[in-house]
């Protein structure tokens, strides 16, 4: 989608090091979402937030930190406690209740 | 929490044939939405039927909701091989922005 941009494409991480994936969006829409996807899997909600400065656990929260200072972008950042980080992170938007939009995702391995 | 469950997880047909997808969900929905995506791709946005709509067209695509079984089909026609994808359903239970809940999904092949 034109409107959510992720980056980077591909991301490496070391052991003990936290990483931040960015997504940005220019539709104006008030919520964001991050996913994680694991191969062959559905998508597991991480994070969301539906107003900038307020964010709210999903599912699978531990080990992952988000901000929401700005409506245009909710960067995820994976720390070292995520021991398997290893996964396909795609970021989303959604506005008044219609369709949720994604980014390309950002995939993450370890070194 | 995963409430949409797709039936098959796999489904390889002929280019030309139609397919058919299930999702079926737990809870009372206020609306079910169908996603396509490509490998190493994000997830598009196929359609969106509301609780109170039986069934809905898009093109190639039928979708129907049966809310008393709690399942919902998505039926693609005249398959083209650039319809390999994989197709998921999600569920929203209210009409604001609380995040959707996706199934696993189902990978369709169609073979030219």
């Amino acid at each position: 989608d034109g409107g959510i941009t992720q980056s980077p494409k591909y991301l490496f991480r070391k052991e003990g090091q936290n990483v931040t994936l960015s997504c940005e969006q220019n539709l104006n829409h008030d919520a964001m979402y991050w996913y994680r996807q694991d191969p062959g899997q559905g998508l597991r909600l991480i994070y969301y937030s539906q107003i900038v400065n307020d964010f709210q656990k999903g599912d699978i929260a531990e080990g992952y930190s988000v901000s929401r200072e700005k409506k245009e972008s909710f960067p995820l950042t994976v720390t070292s406690a995520q021991k398997n980080p290893t996964a396909f992170y795609l970021c989303a938007t959604r506005q008044g209740g219609g369709p949720q939009h994604f980014g390309d995702g950002t995939r993450l391995s370890i070194l | 929490s995963q409430q949409g469950e797709e039936d098959p997880q796999a489904l390889s047909i002929q280019e030309g044939e139609n397919a058919t997808m299930n999702c079926s969900y737990k809870t009372s929905i206020n609306n079910l939405q169908w996603y396509r995506q490509n490998s190493g791709r994000g997830l598009v946005h196929l359609i969106l039927i509301r609780s109170n709509e039986r069934e809905k067209h898009s093109g190639r695509l039928r979708v129907t909701l049966d809310t008393s079984k709690k399942s919902s089909s998505l039926l693609i026609t005249a398959s083209r091989a650039a319809d390999t994808a994989s197709y998921f359903c999600a569920t929203g239970w209210n009409s604001g922005n609380t995040p959707l809940v996706f199934g696993k999904g189902t990978r369709l092949s169609v073979i030219a």
